[in-house]
């Protein structure tokens, strides 16, 4: 069974750090772009970032490029999302999700149910 | 990078057919084939039920059927069930190498 487990959610300050982990298994895990998509409370899907399946690329959204940073190892089959200088609006319960086969990041068909991140004083 | 537009709510008695728009820009719905549906549950984590503007993954049902024209893309379902009752998100490709969601739509069936 293909699996992604998310941990290392937390309240935190404005302005701190936190990375965020996805566990998966179940698949070649090298094998496959990675995505990281956030959800605010009662608000909709925002995709946040993604990486290949090297490592090799990454991509981020606007409102997280230059605080945000994405990476893997894919000996530990796990992905990460560093969170550097945090917001207010980065409050989300944020998920992993898989390539698609074929589909390089442009499309997700496995999701993990998320770690919540709370960023309030 | 702003969201794609969705109607914010629809809704259909069961066995009616309702379509979804998704309206963008040529830098992404018009402009790539890249086009996706997602369904969420309440409580649930997304699924993907549209790719390639118009093809379903394996196990979605043929009720759901994508199309575009220009700059907007729609999700049509037919045959409302109950189980139908969900939000709906579109997602496209963009010209900088990015993804972008639509705002989201909750359907509701009568």
């Amino acid at each position: 069974e293909v699996l992604l487990v998310e941990s290392g959610g937390a309240l935190i300050e404005p302005g701190g750090s936190l990375r965020v982990s996805c566990a998966a298994s179940g698949f070649t895990f090298s094998s496959f772009a990675m995505n990281w998509v956030r959800q605010a409370p009662g608000g909709g899907l925002e995709w946040v970032s993604s990486i290949s399946g090297t490592g090799g690329s990454t991509y981020y959204a606007d409102s997280v490029k230059g605080r945000f940073t994405i990476s893997r190892d894919n000996a530990k089959k796990t992905l990460y999302l560093q969170m550097n200088s945090l917001k207010a609006e980065d409050t989300a319960v944020y998920h992993c999700a898989k390539e698609f086969p074929g589909y390089y990041f442009y499309y997700m068909d496995v999701w993990g149910k998320g770690t919540t991140v709370t960023v309030s004083s | 990078q702003s969201a794609l537009t969705q109607p914010a709510s629809v809704s259909g008695s069961p066995g009616q057919s309702i379509a979804i728009s998704c309206t963008g820009s040529s830098s992404d719905v018009g402009g790539y084939n890249f086009v996706s549906w997602y369904q969420q549950h309440p409580g649930k984590v997304p699924k993907l039920i549209m790719y390639d503007v118009t093809k379903r993954p394996s196990g979605v049902s043929n009720r759901f059927s994508g199309s575009r024209s220009g700059n907007t893309a729609s999700l049509t379902i037919s045959g409302l069930q109950a189980d139908d009752e969900a939000d709906y998100y579109c997602c496209s490709y963009t010209s900088s190498s990015t993804l972008v969601f639509g705002g989201g739509t909750r359907l509701t069936v009568l």
